[in-house]
């Protein structure tokens, strides 16, 4: 089976830097990826992984580690509008299908 | 269209009647995906179309949910003799085969169950 975690809620300050951890357990590993999603709005593609070490694109970064069923999202020079919940995702291969499983999401709350 | 076109975007109907979410994915894209999701959950897998194979059908939640993919282009979610519990929203995403970043969400039919 897949299994996801990450946290639930996390906080952070306007203008710093914040990492949001996922931990993850599948048998069919085929990239990860995380997205971002606003109160009441559809998740937006963020970042993809399927090899290990570091994607960096713009303010946002992100880093597999597939030995360690490991990866984060790094969030550099917070603004306000990053307020949002991320959304780490696995694409699971069984059987010929590729199946997105997603985690269940941390809220980020930005403060001034 | 330029995006995943979902149907309604909003639905109220009484416990116990049948309803059906459309979506219509972007064009070309091979694989399309029935996500739920509570309020303040995460998304729960539903069903997923590849092409001309068989869905993988190992998340709907109850023989009452169906889906269906006509002409491998626009779906319908089918849920029957809703209850209370079906509240949610219902997101479709679509995505060429093999494609790493293309996963794109519709804007979701928000589903309240009376």
């Amino acid at each position: 089976g897949q299994n996801i975690d990450q946290p639930t809620e996390m906080t952070a300050t306007e203008g710093a830097i914040v990492q949001i951890n996922c931990t993850y357990q599948t048998s069919g590993f085929n990239g990860l990826f995380w997205y971002q999603q606003h109160a009441g709005e559809a998740p937006t593609f963020l970042s993809y992984n399927v090899l290990d070490g570091l994607e960096e694109k713009g303010r946002f970064s992100s880093f597999l580690s597939r030995s360690k069923g490991y990866s984060y999202l790094l969030l550099k020079e917070l603004q306000m509008k990053d307020s949002a919940s991320y959304l780490c995702a696995v694409r699971d291969q069984l059987g010929g299908y590729n199946k997105l499983i997603f985690g269940a999401g941390t809220r980020l709350a930005v403060h001034p | 269209g330029a995006g995943v076109s979902q149907s309604p975007s909003n639905k109220v109907t009484e416990k116990g009647k049948d309803v059906e979410l459309r979506c219509d994915p972007i064009s070309g894209h091979t694989a399309l995906y029935w996500y739920r999701q509570s309020l303040g959950q995460g998304l729960e897998f539903l069903i997923y179309f590849q092409g001309n194979s068989a869905p993988d059908k190992s998340g709907l939640p109850s023989d009452r949910f169906s889906a269906e993919r006509t002409g491998g282009s626009v779906s319908t979610l089918t849920i029957q003799r809703t209850q209370q519990e079906d509240s949610a929203v219902y997101l479709c995403a679509s995505s060429t085969t093999g494609e790493f970043g293309g996963y794109t969400f519709g804007s979701g039919t928000r589903l309240t169950v009376v």
